[in-house]
């Protein structure tokens, strides 16, 4: 079975720029989080959707959006880049709220 | 606030049993995760504690009190592939993890 997969796996943009992530859950389940992992911090929540709707955010400014599909795959938007946004970011879907299942992530750097 | 502490950094030699310590600074939780993450990789589940005491699953056991807001992870007979970074993380409402700052464990020959 395939795992969570994210697209692109890197990324390079210029300050000022908005940037689209993609995430497809595992087949089957309904509930996609997206966070942010800088390098040498534990993942901080960004976002979480469950058959559609937004059921949580955390503390990230009104630049960082996202939807999710009927399909239950999930994009992350990030409007209006800066320096700080360079980071991991890490899609999780799940079945049961007690286990997370993450994708290998985007590498983004904001140049 | 929400914060949870973890030792940076611990070293421990293979074979060896090694406690990973996690102290929070919060309530209102279902329950207390454990990530485990190489270098390059995608966080892993390892386990979860609901209620206080311990679970244990294969060479890795985690434990929780509430009480006490406190919480570890324990690895037994400690192998070259367990060097990794390891998270203690608290789940709230709306499938919320938020998570430490990280255990980086270094496996020793």
């Amino acid at each position: 079975d395939a795992g969570v997969t994210q697209s692109p796996t890197h990324l390079i943009k210029t300050r000022g720029q908005h940037v689209t992530l993609r995430c497809s859950p595992i087949s089957g389940h309904k509930s996609v989080s997206w966070y942010q992992q800088v390098l040498g911090q534990g993942p901080q929540f960004i976002f979480q959707y469950y058959e559609k709707e937004e059921r949580g955010r955390g503390n990230f400014p009104d630049r960082f959006s996202a939807r999710q599909f009927p399909n239950y795959s999930s994009e992350l938007n990030v409007n209006a880049l800066l320096l700080g946004d360079s980071a991991l970011y890490l899609c999780a879907s799940s079945l049961r709220r007690t286990e997370a299942f993450f994708g290998q992530g985007t590498r983004l750097t904001v140049v | 606030g929400q914060s949870l502490e973890q030792p940076s950094e611990v070293t421990a030699v293979e074979g060896a049993i090694v406690q990973i310590n996690c102290t929070y600074q919060t309530s209102g939780f279902y329950g207390l995760s454990w990530y485990q993450q190489h270098d390059g990789g995608a966080p892993t589940f390892l386990s979860y504690n609901a209620l206080d005491g311990l679970e244990e699953t294969g060479r890795f056991s985690s434990f929780l009190s509430r009480s006490d807001s406190y919480g570890y992870l324990l690895l037994q007979e400690l192998q070259m592939k367990d060097s990794a970074s390891y998270f203690c993380a608290v789940l709230y409402a709306g499938n919320m993890l938020t998570f430490g700052g990280g255990t980086r464990l270094m496996v020793k020959p």
